[in-house]
């Protein structure tokens, strides 16, 4: 089965830092998925990448998908409070369109 | 984007009592709906997949007789927990994919959980 690491676990960073977060997969990547999760909520779309050396950017989240798709980094510049919370990575096996997901990292972001 | 409801979003209730959890897709048709699980400071872990009209597919380790699904209708899902324990206690999450999004990867739109407290 597919196995997912986060790194890091946990991340605090002062307000107006830049900070990037990895998903390192065991097989390679047929579709990797970027949710965003504040504690005891559901989960929010952030991006999608499918093919190799992708790159999407949405205001100040970038995230990317190495050439072997089996990596992929979320980068947020200039980091504000808004973007607390957890951070997960999904990956759709290619099979029956599960989603098996990261172990997620954890932010938070002082004043 | 496409919409998840969750209801409820929260209930406490008494060991050995049964409890459901609805997941409705708003504004779109879902065949496959799916339930996941999350323990505090942990991941989501995938229990079933949910497919209308048919019977649910479950993760190994999930037991099916304690977790029933029913996915009556392109819209509904239901999750209903069995004789509840303490042990059940957990945050669940539905998702369900839409179809008319382009592609064969398909996005999974998530509902805004349930979190349940067996006493």
């Amino acid at each position: 089965s597919q196995e997912l690491e986060q790194s890091p676990q946990s991340l605090i960073v002062q307000e107006g830092k830049n900070l990037t977060i990895n998903c390192t997969s065991s097989k390679t990547l047929y579709g990797l998925y970027w949710y965003k999760q504040k504690y005891g909520e559901g989960l929010i779309f952030l991006m999608m990448l499918q093919k190799g050396g992708e790159e999407k950017s949405h205001e100040k989240i970038t995230a990317k998908l190495d050439e072997k798709k089996q990596q992929s980094s979320l980068h947020i510049t200039a980091s504000q409070p808004s973007h607390a919370g957890i951070y997960l990575c999904g990956a759709d096996s290619g099979t029956a369109s599960k989603l098996t997901f990261g172990t997620g990292t954890r932010l938070q972001v002082t004043l | 984007g496409a919409v998840v409801s969750q209801h409820p979003s929260r209930v406490i209730c008494k060991s050995g009592t049964s409890v459901k959890i609805e997941c409705r897709s708003l504004d779109f048709q879902a065949t496959t709906m799916f339930w996941y699980r999350q323990f505090p400071k942990q991941s989501l872990m995938l229990m079933a997949t949910s497919n209308e009209g048919s019977k649910a597919t479950y993760e190994q380790g999930v037991e099916k007789d304690k977790f029933l699904i029913n996915h009556a209708s392109l819209t509904l899902s239901t999750l209903t927990v069995t004789s509840a324990h303490p042990e059940d206690s957990s945050f669940y999450i539905c998702s369900a994919r839409d179809p008319g999004t382009s592609g064969y990867y398909n996005e999974q739109f998530f509902g805004p959980g349930t979190r349940l407290t067996v006493l």
